[in-house]
């Protein structure tokens, strides 16, 4: 069973530092991996997406990069601003047998103090 | 607005009482999932339409829980006889193909 572990579970910083957001996965047979946003009582957004045969892809301040082999992933995000406060989480497809599911970490709660 | 659509946002009912919530896919999307999320954790996937077949379920759904999506474009979770366990957000997603999934805004169940 695909498990997915996001670390750490909450993160605060100041405005303006550049963080790292952690996910791995036990599985390495996965489809493509998701980064969401939520915020509090809403729905996800989706920040990007990666193939299982891409190692990275990048939107604006965001950078997630894959290493499919090893079971991780990472959301970089620059230069954090307060509205970036929010949920992120990580989620892995496995397509196979006809079973086609997202598994979703439980996230990291960040805070971008002003 | 062209996102998913879900109605209602917020439901409150009794233990044993029966509830039907609705979404509304982007239109294009042939594809259909309900997850629950529960506070504190992910979203869990329940099940998944292809067009109008729905194509897998969880062993979270239990018989109480059943989905439709009759032609193909919005679809209907019922969950019969509720218990307090229920009470979640519910949320739905959509795609093309096996394309990003957009998730709507979710509905909040809560059993008293």
């Amino acid at each position: 069973k695909q498990e997915v572990t996001q670390i750490p579970a909450a993160l605060s910083v100041p405005e303006g530092e550049n963080l790292v957001l952690n996910c791995s996965f036990t599985d390495s047979a996965i489809y493509n991996l998701q980064w969401f946003r939520q915020d509090p009582g809403k729905g996800l957004t989706s920040l990007l997406l990666i193939q299982s045969s891409q190692r990275e892809q990048t939107s604006g301040r965001l950078n997630a990069s894959l290493d499919k082999s090893s079971g991780r992933s990472t959301l970089y995000i620059a230069a954090s601003q307060p509205g970036d406060s929010a949920t992120y989480l990580c989620a892995v497809l496995i397509v196979r047998a006809g079973s086609y599911q997202l598994t979703f970490g439980k996230g990291t709660k960040l805070s971008v103090i002003p | 607005d062209t996102g998913v659509s879900q109605d209602p946002r917020h439901k409150i009912t009794k233990r044993g009482q029966n509830v039907t919530f609705r979404c509304d896919p982007i239109s294009e999307h042939n594809r259909l999932y309900w997850y629950r999320q529960t506070l504190g954790q992910g979203p869990e996937f329940l099940t998944y339409f292809q067009n109008e077949a729905q194509l897998e379920k969880s062993r979270l759904l239990s018989d109480r829980f059943s989905a439709e999506r009759p032609k193909g474009s919005f679809s209907t979770l019922e969950i019969q006889r509720t218990e307090q366990g229920d009470s979640a957000m519910y949320l739905c997603a959509s795609s093309l193909g096996q394309d990003t999934q957009y998730f709507g805004p979710g509905t909040r169940l809560t059993v008293l």
